[in-house]
């Protein structure tokens, strides 16, 4: 079975210009979680949806920041404009409600690492 | 209230020794309490995981102890390997609106010398 897909694996873009990342969640799983990796702060939870429904942007840094998960199988994390300081490594993760773990696991996947020049 | 303290920050660890890691937490509402390995250019990985009805959990080389009264957990990797050598993250997870919110430690960057 297929693990979280991200894509684009690396991205570099100039300032001003607006960014999107992309994630394909696990079949069947029902929770989705955008973070942002750096070395200053660590993983920061930024946005949650659990059934394709946002319930929680309180991590996203700014308005410039917006996330979308118009069906069960795609989200997107979109920056516009983009700037330096959003230069970071952005993760998706997903678990579900419904198996043997009760929705305790996140399973993350391979990341997006974002330059903004 | 809703931190999670991890130490050390790193940590370098002679072949065949013991890697211990340290996790501390305030909100009592935590109910899950995972380990993730992330190598580098790799996302993280589910290491090992703990309920809070649980004192230890052991899984090969890989232990969490887990002290309830005084709100800490730790990993402890026996015999460590070169190949344990990552960061290391502790988490601490929290039932929220039909789904289950992870705030994550720090990290730890562990090197295991050959």
């Amino acid at each position: 079975d297929a693990g979280v897909i991200q894509s684009p694996r690396h991205e570099v873009t100039e300032m001003g210009q607006e960014v999107t990342l992309r994630c394909k969640p696990i079949s069947g799983h029902n929770s989705l979680f955008w973070y942002r990796q750096t070395m200053m702060r660590g993983l920061e939870l930024l946005i949650y949806f659990n059934n394709n429904v946002p319930i929680d942007d309180s991590g996203m840094p700014e308005d410039r920041f917006s996330a979308k998960m118009p069906n069960a199988s795609f989200s997107t994390l979109k920056i516009q404009p983009s700037e330096p300081r959003d230069s970071a490594v952005y993760f998706c993760a997903s678990s579900s409600s419904y198996g043997a773990g009760g929705g305790y696991e996140q399973y993350f996947g391979p990341g997006t690492r974002l330059t903004v020049t | 209230q809703q931190q999670v303290k991890q130490s050390p920050q790193s940590l370098i660890v002679q072949k065949g020794g013991i890697s211990i890691i340290n996790c501390a937490y305030e909100n009592t509402a935590f109910d899950y309490f995972p380990w993730y390995q992330q190598f580098p250019g790799k996302g993280p990985a589910l290491l090992i995981a703990i309920r809070p009805d649980v004192s230890e959990k052991k899984e090969g080389r890989f232990t969490i102890s887990f002290n309830k009264s005084a709100k800490q957990f730790s990993l402890h990797i026996m015999d460590s390997q070169p190949g344990d050598s990552a960061t290391y993250f502790c988490a601490a997870s929290i039932h929220t609106s039909g789904t289950y919110k992870y705030i994550f430690g720090t990290g730890t960057r562990l090197k295991v010398l050959a």
